[in-house]
């Protein structure tokens, strides 16, 4: 079946511009996260979405960063004046719970956003 | 100190081999343990969850050590499909997903 569908793949943008990245779920996982993977680094938590409701933002790193989720499906996840370090990939997950003992609810990651900020 | 640390390798293996890393977590009330593997430029994909009695799939065979507060991954008769980064993903606070905590990654590389 479809996996979860990131779009776009990549991203340039120029430093103070907005970008608005799309996530879309695989159909009936209920819980969606956002993360960001910068080179070297392990991945870095910005936001899970039970729902429709955000139980956790604490990982958004600044008001500049904001996201959203509509009709339990569909989720976008904004950068407001984009700077040069938020250059980074962008991976969505989702899961069918957002428990991880739940035996079947293991995260399924997107191909990523590649966010460039020139 | 990082939350969860990994080797960042490369750990070169001729096929056929055994290598074994291990990834150490900061807190002791840690509850959940994964490896995630990771193919250069793609997504990281779920290879197994570590059971605290420790559990095997296949090649691989996953260990956690709760006194020393690591857990290990070891790969048997190394594959060249093998070559990969190998992601330690650590819950931090609580059963969520959206508490992980994932490590920077081990790499990898299986040489013909």
């Amino acid at each position: 079946g479809a996996g979860v569908s990131q779009s776009p793949s990549n991203k340039v943008t120029e430093k103070g511009k907005d970008v608005e990245l799309r996530c879309d779920p695989i159909s009936g996982h209920t819980a969606l996260y956002w993360y960001r993977q910068s080179l070297g680094q392990g991945l870095e938590f910005l936001i899970y979405f039970q729902g429709n409701s955000a139980p956790d933002k604490s990982g958004l790193p600044s008001d500049r960063f904001s996201a959203e989720r509509t009709g339990g499906s569909v989720s976008t996840l904004t950068i407001q004046r984009t700077q040069q370090e938020d250059s980074a990939v962008y991976l969505c997950a989702s899961s069918y719970t957002s428990f991880v003992q739940v035996a079947n609810s293991p995260l399924h990651f997107g191909n990523g956003t590649r966010l460039t900020v020139t | 100190r990082k939350e969860v640390e990994q080797d960042p390798g490369p750990f070169n293996v001729p096929e056929g081999a055994t290598v074994a890393f291990n990834c150490t977590y900061s807190n002791s009330a840690s509850q959940s343990f994964f490896w995630y593997r990771q193919d250069c430029r793609k997504e990281p994909k779920l290879l197994m969850s570590v059971y605290s009695s420790g559990n095997e799939d296949g090649r691989f065979t996953a260990q956690l050590n709760r006194a020393s507060q690591y857990i290990s991954l070891l790969i048997r008769d190394s594959k060249l499909s093998d070559s990969a980064t190998y992601l330690c993903v650590v819950n931090i606070e609580s059963d969520s997903w959206g508490k992980l905590q994932f490590g920077a990654g081990t790499q990898v590389v299986v040489t013909p």
